[in-house]
């Protein structure tokens, strides 16, 4: 399976700024996705991130709080913007390859804000 | 729609034991199921999957899980459990195998407890 990597992996941060995370895969992917793992929960996933076009949000997530880019097949990254305290959470990326059902996940970024 | 039910979300068994961790689900479709494990501050880990091949599923450290459709279950097992097994497990749904709509939908997750 492939080798994912997330940058950072952790995070402190103050209310009304943003944080960038960055999802490294060792190989190219066919689909990136990111999810949220509020604390004590599940994982709910945010967006598909696309190659070359704009991410596809799930219901509840927008584009404006959580711009996703993917500029190519192995890197993608996930804004959290104008984060407030229920912004706290990890936030994973994982990976499909075409033809495969199963997902491979990164270790995963632990963001609090205050 | 899709959805997993687990039933417990809490399971505490001694060392050596049996481990029965009970997932049950909603599919519109066929579905693929999967058991993740989270290791405490560590990311997911596949355990097993189940793709419409044999309805027993062999998995890594010793799991198994058996698809019943007519239960509509996918019950994650071990027959001995190791202090290493403490974790969350979650039981994850795909409708569509591998094209077209690829959403997980993850359980609510069950916490193992090994009691030494």
């Amino acid at each position: 399976s492939a080798v994912i990597s997330q940058k950072p992996s952790r995070d402190i941060c103050q209310r009304g700024t943003s944080l960038t995370i960055q999802c490294q895969v060792d190989s190219q992917v066919t689909m990136m996705f990111w999810y949220r793992q509020q604390p004590g929960q599940s994982l709910t996933l945010i967006a598909t991130a696309n190659q070359g076009s704009e991410a596809t949000y799930e219901s509840g997530f927008v584009i404006d709080k959580f711009p996703i880019s993917r500029p190519n097949l192995t890197f993608s990254t996930l804004t959290v913007s104008n984060m407030s305290p229920e912004d706290s959470s990890i936030y994973l990326c994982s990976v499909k390859e075409q033809g495969a059902s199963e997902q491979f996940f990164g270790p995963g970024t632990r963001l609090t804000v205050l | 729609a899709q959805s997993v039910t687990q039933l417990d979300s809490h399971v505490s068994v001694s060392e050596g034991t049996p481990v029965l961790l009970r997932c049950n689900y909603s599919s519109s479709y066929s579905p693929s199921l999967f058991w993740y494990v989270q290791h405490p501050n560590k990311g997911l880990q596949l355990l097993l999957k189940y793709t419409s091949a044999a309805t027993l599923v062999k998995g890594i450290n010793g799991f198994e899980a058996e698809f019943k459709k007519s239960e509509t279950s996918f019950h994650l097992t071990k027959p001995s459990a190791h202090m290493s097994d403490a974790a969350e497990y979650f039981c994850v749904v795909s409708d569509v195998q591998g094209f077209g709509n690829e959403k997980l939908t993850f359980g609510t997750g069950t916490r193992l407890t090994i009691i030494p």
